[in-house]
């Protein structure tokens, strides 16, 4: 499968715990993004990097939240203290430069 | 920043009408306007996107439509057919950071 991989799947934690997801793009793409979708919304932008740079972050991106790509290849967002607030859809994208944002399968977040 | 409004909510289509589902943004230096399609548990995948360089592209059953000057864009889908049902977002931005529209829940009926 060449297209782009989120880890794990589903995370179901309690309030306070942090929590690490992992996306794998596809290669070669430079670009790399995460949104955060809720139910009966669409994608929310939270912050994408250029190879290891991160360029933008979102307001919604709360210092609780970091997010890393440290070889400019795959990358892991963390929440720490989490909130039942957090829980949503989180997805990551990649694309190369300007192209097409291509979609991974995303994590869904519970926290009880 | 941008804001993308989407219309309608919902939508449902006789199979083999067409489908038609606009939206509006506000910052015109967005340049970069996709449309998704996301169906139930999966990932969003792109059907169709234009650039603001252009007014109108098509892609068989597809397209999209760009006014710059009003700053809406549509999405058009003819020939509607069952496996068209799904929720589809418009986006508009410059690309490194879209703005998604709230989706429009398609359904095409028999």
């Amino acid at each position: 499968d060449t297209g782009v991989s989120q880890n794990p799947r589903h995370k179901i934690t309690k309030r306070g715990q942090n929590v690490t997801f992992r996306c794998d793009p596809i290669s070669e793409h430079n670009r790399l993004y995460w949104y955060r979708q809720t139910l009966g919304q669409g994608p929310e932008f939270l912050t994408y990097f250029q190879n290891e740079a991160q360029l933008e972050k979102s307001r919604l991106l709360s210092d609780r939240f970091s997010a890393e790509r440290p070889k400019g290849s795959f990358s892991t967002l963390e929440i720490q203290r989490t909130e039942q607030g957090d829980s949503a859809m989180y997805l990551c994208a990649s694309s190369r430069n300007e192209d097409t944002q291509y979609f991974g399968p995303g994590t869904r977040l519970t926290v009880l | 920043g941008e804001n993308v409004e989407q219309h309608p909510s919902t939508l449902s289509v006789q199979e083999g009408d067409s489908a038609v589902i606009k939206c509006t943004y506000s910052d015109s230096a967005s340049n970069y306007f996709p449309w998704y399609k996301q169906e139930l548990g999966k990932r969003p995948q792109l059907i169709i996107d234009i650039r603001s360089n252009v007014g109108e592209k098509k892609d068989q059953r597809i397209a999209v439509t760009l006014n710059k000057t009003a700053k809406h864009f549509s999405l058009h889908i003819t020939e509607t057919q069952p496996e068209d049902s799904a929720v589809y977002f418009c986006a508009a931005g410059a690309n490194e950071k879209l703005t998604f529209g709230t989706g429009t829940r398609l359904t095409i009926i028999p």
